[in-house]
């Protein structure tokens, strides 16, 4: 089965933090998305990465930046972050590019 | 117009019901089709996949997809409360080659 971990499921911040969410899949997958899941807005891709080292903005990535140093792990980062930023934030890899993804359980931030 | 469009519901139905649930999209290069599954608080997980037009047949679940038309389904035979879920559809091909867009997802509660 293949399994993407993500580090937290619940984490608080303050308004100004730098937060990092990290995403592990044990599959040696090429492809790691990051999105956010918001009510009425379903979900939105944030960052994906075909590779080590590369990255590709998705629609939505004001605000956020993102490290893959190694295959198996990618991490969002939000450099100060803001309370918009409230929300669930989904990880995803897939074996190639355009095929089913595979999904963390999730981690539900809020920033206050 | 958003690329990719969903009933977000919500729909309730009695247990043993048949449950259609609807996508529908603009974007004709789409042609890998998907439908995940999501219980609250949980990734989502995938429930089919389909390529091209057709159906396809998973239990009591059933996929159609209808290029000429852009239309997308996921039928659900004799509903159990354990379907109670957000039903979401995604899809890629074309120049969206290595990404989903999803629909926003489709609230269904199945009640005994």
């Amino acid at each position: 089965d293949v399994k993407v971990t993500q580090s937290s499921r619940y984490l608080v911040k303050r308004t100004g933090e730098k937060v990092f969410l990290e995403c592990v899949q044990d599959m040696d997958h090429e492809n790691m998305f990051w999105y956010r899941q918001d009510p009425g807005l379903g979900l939105r891709l944030i960052y994906f990465s075909y590779d080590v080292k590369m990255k590709e903005k998705g629609d939505i990535p004001e605000g956020y930046s993102v490290s893959r140093e190694k295959k198996e792990r990618f991490s969002l980062i939000l450099e100060s972050a803001s309370t918009n930023q409230t929300s669930m934030y989904l990880c995803a890899s897939s074996p190639r590019r355009g095929d089913i993804q595979y999904f963390g359980a999730g981690t539900r931030l809020s920033v206050l | 117009q958003k690329e990719v469009e969903q009933d977000p519901g919500p729909l309730s139905v009695p247990e043993g019901a048949i449950v259609s649930l609807n996508c529908t999209y603009s974007n004709s290069a789409f042609q890998y089709f998907m439908w995940y599954r999501q219980y609250s608080r949980k990734g989502p997980e995938l429930l089919m996949y389909t390529y091209s037009s057709g159906n396809k047949e998973d239990g009591r679940f059933t996929a159609q997809v209808d290029k000429s038309s852009k239309y997308i389904s996921l039928f659900i035979r004799d509903s159990q409360p354990s379907d109670s879920a957000t039903y979401l559809c995604a899809m890629s091909g074309g120049t969206s080659y290595g990404k989903l867009t999803f629909g926003q997802g489709t609230i269904l509660t199945v009640h005994p």
